[in-house]
């Protein structure tokens, strides 16, 4: 069974230009997770979908990052216009729904740097 | 709200001797624990969890973890470090109720195994 995706796995972009990120989640996961880790810190809950609506988005920065899940399958992060720190590893994780005794399953994350 | 604090940042230790990463938490609710691992270049990936019963959790490679309430700490440990532990360690919560299932993780401990 594939496990959780991401791409791509590096990202340098300038800055004021577009990224998307994606990430294909494990097959039947309808919980579907974006963290972001800034260097040196810690991993930060950006926001939550079950299936394609959005549970939980507290985390989102700001109004620069879009985040959709088109048919409850994979995902986008979309940051416009990036700004410098915007730069850091963006993690996804999938989890099964209304099974609380279990972990989320982590991509290997995008770093993204922008310069 | 929960809060996590893993105080070593970086973990030197000699091959074959003993280890201990230190974790403590704070929460108004109950919570899942776990310890999740980011070896060279790989993604997250789960090392061991408290979801209840016995406080004491093992994984596969050696590794152990004790749940301590009245302290509120889950560190990791394990008696004998193999240089293929090198790896950065994340202590993260999970609330029972609230929150959603969103994981609050601590800064990381890089532990370096040194020959």
């Amino acid at each position: 069974e594939a496990g959780v995706t991401q791409f791509p796995s590096h990202s340098v972009i300038e800055k004021g230009q577009t990224v998307t990120l994606r990430c294909d989640p494990i097959s039947g996961h309808d919980n579907l997770y974006w963290y972001r880790r800034v260097m040196g810190k810690e991993i930060k809950f950006l926001l939550h979908f079950v299936k394609e609506s959005k549970q939980d988005e507290s985390g989102m920065p700001n109004n620069r990052f879009l985040a959709e899940r088109t048919g409850g399958t994979y995902s986008t992060l979309k940051v416009q216009p990036a700004e410098l720190e915007d730069s850091g590893v963006y993690f996804c994780a999938s989890s099964p729904y209304g099974r609380t005794n279990t972990e989320a399953f982590f991509g290997q994350g995008t770093r993204l740097t922008v310069v | 709200a929960q809060s996590v604090t893993q105080l070593d940042s970086q973990v030197p230790v000699f091959e074959e001797a003993p280890v201990e990463l230190r974790c403590n938490y704070s929460s108004s609710v109950s919570v899942y624990l776990f310890w999740y691992v980011q070896y060279p270049n790989q993604g997250l990936q789960l090392l061991l969890k408290y979801l209840s019963g016995s406080t004491l959790v093992e994984s596969i490679n050696g590794f152990e973890a004790e749940f301590n309430k009245s302290q509120t700490s889950f560190h990791l440990r394990k008696p004998s470090v193999h240089i293929s532990d090198t790896a950065e360690y994340f202590c993260a919560v999970r609330g029972l109720t609230g929150g959603g299932n969103k994981l609050t993780f601590g800064t990381g401990t890089q532990l370096k195994v040194e020959l």
